[in-house]
């Protein structure tokens, strides 16, 4: 059974400091991974998506990818309090085109003023 | 309308009725998606719909009944619900290219049901 890890947190920042969030998964054949936010009440919304090792540079945003240790994280620079909400870690089975999502429970990401 | 979009945005029945919910996706996506997400759980995967064709169907039971007329629409048809069946509904799209295994999923703002 595939299965994908995350801390449930909460973590909590400071309003500017960075926020580190990690996830390992399960299945080695697993070839793309994404992270979604989810605000409380609202659906999750795409923030990355990474498909190689290594690092992945989105604004305030950085994926890094490391397929050896079945590891993706999660970096937000400059934390806000907008940012506090659940991150969702996604990841990519092999299908036949479409894709066939197995989601962590989430890490509940508290930045504070 | 821009994405992808459900209604009804809150539904509340009682274990005997019969009800709908409706997905549209304006994407010109052909990959279509419900998931089941309750507290304290991951989100559950439940239908994968790809060219209109049901693909996977994860163990759910039959009193959940989707239905895929063409590409951009999707419907989940209830009836003799449990109330352990109360959660937030959520409908995806995304791509389906044969070959390609980096299809971003898109959601919509989800359904929250309460069976009574």
């Amino acid at each position: 059974q595939k299965e994908v890890e995350q801390n449930s947190g909460p973590l909590s920042v400071p309003e500017g400091a960075i926020a580190s969030l990690n996830c390992t998964y399960s299945d080695r054949v697993s070839q793309s991974f994404f992270w979604y936010r989810q605000y409380s009440g609202k659906s999750p919304e795409l923030i990355m998506s990474i498909y190689s090792n290594g690092d992945k540079e989105d604004g305030r945003f950085t994926a890094q990818l490391n397929k050896a240790s079945q590891y993706v994280s999660l970096l937000i620079r400059d934390s806000q309090p907008s940012d506090s909400a659940t991150y969702l870690c996604a990841v990519n089975g092999v299908g036949s085109g479409y894709s066939t999502l197995t989601f962590g429970k989430g890490t509940m990401l508290l930045v504070s003023p | 309308e821009t994405g992808v979009t459900q209604t009804p945005r809150h539904l509340v029945m009682g274990m005997t009725n019969k009800k709908s919910l409706k997905c549209e996706q304006h994407l010109g996506h052909n990959a279509m998606y419900w998931y089941k997400q309750s507290a304290k759980k991951p989100l559950e995967l439940m239908f994968v719909y790809s060219l209109e064709e049901r693909v996977e169907n994860n163990s759910v039971p039959s009193r959940f009944s989707p239905e895929c007329p063409n590409s951009s629409h999707l419907f989940l048809h209830l009836h003799t619900l449990q109330p352990e069946d109360s959660a937030l509904y959520l409908c995806a799209s995304s791509h389906s290219l044969p070959g390609q295994l980096y299809n971003e999923q898109f959601f919509g703002p989800g359904t929250r049901l309460t069976v009574l």
